[in-house]
């Protein structure tokens, strides 16, 4: 079983949808959890990042993180073609030695 | 505006060639990191770095090597490419003393074919 699970998609909505994407993991040990957005051709950027559970809000993006049921989403709300993009999830342990563990990202196409 | 920056953003070369992929960051970041991405698949961790003279390597090293004599330059070489070194490889960097993970900024990546 891979520590991080992430539903690689495609993920096809209209535009102003709510979008959820989700990503399970096994580590209990997990404290920090980011996510990142993947546009075509480039590298990952961080877009949100939260430390152990609760929620965080940045503009039409939440983040949540659940570690009783080991589950982050975030929600993207009145989505945007320009929203269109790989998300990538990652999480790593307490600690700035440790290297994060990514997901196999989520790719979201907003279509107008 | 990039601040980490890799060349070459394609490369097409043959089996057996040795290769040097460049990567350089002007944030005065000390954590560097190679990662390789092949598509709808997680990124892997080739090499890592935690300041000038240090590496480790990642769980995949993929007959790699890396160097860090600067802390703006992180070089990777592979020895002697293969097919199966088909990937898309991506440069990061982030500030020492932050968690792992967070402010990591990733280049936009070399795209290496070899035939």
């Amino acid at each position: 079983q891979k520590e991080v699970e992430q539903d690689p998609g495609p993920l096809s909505v209209p535009e102003g949808a709510i979008v959820s994407l989700n990503c399970t993991y096994s580590n209990s040990a997990f404290q920090y959890f980011m996510w990142y957005r993947q546009y075509s051709r480039k590298g990952p950027e961080l877009l949100m990042y939260t430390y152990s559970s609760g929620n965080k809000e940045d503009g039409r993006f939440t983040a949540q993180v659940d570690k009783s049921s080991k589950y982050i989403s975030l929600f993207i709300r009145d989505s945007q073609p320009s929203d269109s993009a790989t998300y990538l999830c990652a999480m790593s342990k307490s600690g700035g030695s440790y290297i994060p563990t990514f997901g196999r990202g989520t790719s979201l196409i907003v279509h107008p | 505006e990039a601040d980490i920056y890799q060349t070459p953003r394609y490369l097409v070369i043959g089996t057996g060639k040795k290769i040097t992929l460049e990567c350089s960051q002007t944030m005065g970041h000390d954590k560097m990191y190679w990662y390789q991405q092949d598509p709808g698949m997680e990124l892997h961790l080739i090499h890592y770095s935690y300041g000038v003279n240090s590496t480790e390597k990642g769980d995949l090293s993929s007959e790699s090597t890396v160097s860090r004599i600067r802390t703006e330059h992180f070089p990777l070489t592979l020895e002697s490419a293969r097919p199966s070194h088909t990937s898309q490889y991506l440069c990061a960097s982030s500030e020492y003393g932050q968690p792992s993970g967070y402010g990591y900024t990733f280049g936009s990546g070399t795209r290496l074919t070899v035939v």
